[in-house]
C-alpha cells in the first residue's frame, strides 16, 4: 500500500530575518537536548546543544532556549541566510535513556530571497 | 580530524538478501549509534555501541544487528531484507553519549530493496 510520510511543518523565512523552530518533548526525565540540521543528501550536523540546569545558550547565529516547565525547545536563527534552508531535528535524552537520542519530526525550513 | 565515514554510501538489494554497513567513527570516539531514517517514521534508534559492547538498543526486530571492533569501528547487518528496510542508515559517534558528550553523524547508506 501507499506509505505515508510524516508531515513536516514548514517554516518560510525571508533571508535576514530572524527564524524561530519550537519543539515540545514528553519526557520529564530529559535532560539534555541538542538541535540539528539537514540538508538535503546529508547526515544530521550539530548546531547546538544544552543541558537542563541552563535555559539559554548561544552560539554563532543560534540561540537555544529551554523551558523545562512546558517542556519546550526552540531554535533562534538570526538573520537567516539561504545556506540555513535544511530540515531541523531537536533530539533529547535522558537519565532514563541514556546512549541514545530521541529525535523530533523535524521543521523544513525555507528561506526565501 | 576526519569525521564520521559510512561505507558504502548507496546499496540496491532486493527482498531476502542481507547486507552488512560499515562505519568508522571520528578518531578518538568510542560510542557508535545507528540509526533509521524514513520519510515514514523519521529518525529512529537502532543500537548504540561503546567499547565493542551493545549498550544500548531500539524497537527493531532481531533482523538488525551490530557489533563493534576494538578500533571502535562498527557494522550492522539486516539479514532478510523487506521492502520497508529501504531507508537512510546514520551511524553516530561520541566520545561517550551516556555522559552526553556530542554526537556527530556521518553522511548516511542510503539502501534501497527491491
Amino acid at each position: 500500500g501507499e506509505s505515508v510520510g510524516l508531515h513536516l511543518p514548514t517554516l518560510s523565512v525571508q533571508e535576514g530575518d530572524n527564524s524561530i523552530i519550537n519543539c515540545a518533548y514528553s519526557n520529564s526525565a530529559s535532560d539534555y537536548f541538542i538541535w540539528y540540521k539537514q540538508e538535503s543528501g546529508k547526515g544530521p550536523q550539530f548546531i547546538i546543544d544544552i543541558r537542563s540546569n541552563m535555559d539559554k545558550r548561544q552560539g554563532q547565529r543560534v540561540t537555544v532556549l529551554l523551558n523545562k516547565t512546558v517542556k519546550h525547545l526552540s531554535l533562534q536563527i538570526a538573520a537567516t541566510q539561504p545556506g540555513d534552508s535544511a530540515v531541523y531535528f531537536c533530539a533529547e535524552s535522558g537519565a532514563d535513556s541514556w546512549g541514545k537520542l530521541q529525535f523530533g519530526a523535524g521543521t523544513q525550513v525555507v528561506v526565501t530571497p | 580530524k576526519a569525521g564520521v565515514t559510512q561505507t558504502p554510501r548507496y546499496l540496491i538489494k532486493t527482498r531476502g538478501q542481507q547486507v552488512t554497513l560499515s562505519c568508522s567513527p571520528i578518531s578518538g570516539h568510542r560510542s557508535v549509534s545507528w540509526y533509521q531514517q524514513t520519510p515514514g517514521q523519521g529518525l529512529q534508534f537502532l543500537f548504540e555501541y561503546f567499547s565493542e559492547t551493545q549498550r544500548n538498543k531500539g524497537n527493531f526486530p532481531g533482523r538488525f544487528s551490530g557489533r563493534q571492533f576494538s578500533n571502535s569501528r562498527s557494522e550492522m547487518n539486516v539479514s532478510t531484507l523487506e521492502l520497508g528496510d529501504s531507508a537512510l542508515y546514520l551511524c553516530a559517534s561520541s566520545s561517550d553519549l551516556a555522559t552526553q558528550e556530542t554526537q556527530y553523524f556521518g553522511p548516511g547508506t542510503r539502501l534501497l530493496v527491491l
